[in-house]
């Protein structure tokens, strides 16, 4: 079984529409992350959070929201999509340590936004 | 800020040969450096990363990266690509409180 899930794997919708992408994780890890990749830009970091009550802006966050229901799920959600956010959406996760632990991905959202 | 270049779009080689994917960083102090791996269909996988200490690091599948001070570098090599190696390779840099910073992403295609 995969560790960190996301659903649904692939969304088409229209503008203007709310979405949210669901993201979970049976790690154990606190932190969890959602990125966007878009073609010839890389991973871009929308939203993270460090533990169920602790929530930052990424780089891109703006038309973005999210929500850490609990320490397993967090949820990224778009109130009004517009096309430019369609893209590849990743959730990752990560431990609390000393050094700087390596993230681990879902297998991705692949979101249309006509 | 921290950023990540990595120059080469789109590489193309053929099976058996070496292979060489570049990465160039810039940060102030010494980064965290890892090399991801993007199959087809599939969320990234961590193919290595350096810490600290030898600069050499191996990693999965028979790749190893590089970590040159002087040059800003930590380019990933392998000595013989297999056909499974043809994939999206994405070099990131981080810091101890930063957050990862990904580069554009190397398109690997292995010829038969």
């Amino acid at each position: 079984d995969a560790d960190v899930t996301q659903t649904p794997r692939n969304r088409i919708t229209k503008t203007g529409k709310r979405i949210m992408l669901e993201c979970s994780q049976t790690k154990g890890h606190d932190r969890m992350y959602w990125y966007r990749q878009d073609p010839g830009l890389g991973l871009r970091l929308i939203y993270y959070s460090f533990d169920v009550k602790d929530i930052n802006k990424g780089e891109i966050s703006d038309g973005y929201s999210v929500s850490r229901q609990a320490q397993a799920k967090f949820s990224l959600s778009l109130e009004s999509a517009i096309p430019n956010q369609t893209a590849l959406y990743f959730c990752a996760t990560s431990e609390v340590g000393q050094t700087y632990n390596e993230q681990f991905f879902g297998p991705g959202t692949r979101l249309t936004v006509l | 800020a921290q950023s990540v270049t990595q120059p080469d779009i789109h590489i193309t080689v053929s099976e058996g040969a070496s292979l060489e994917l570049r990465c160039n960083y810039s940060y102030g102090a010494t980064p965290y450096l890892f090399w991801y791996v993007q199959s087809p269909g599939q969320g990234l996988q961590l193919l290595l990363k350096y810490f600290s200490g030898d600069t050499l690091v191996q990693g999965i599948k028979g790749f190893e990266a590089e970590f040159k001070r002087s040059q800003s570098s930590f380019n990933l090599r392998k000595p013989s690509v297999h056909w499974s190696d043809a994939a999206e390779y994405f070099c990131a840099v981080g810091a101890f409180g930063r957050q990862l910073t990904f580069g554009s992403g190397t398109q690997l295609t292995v010829l038969p």
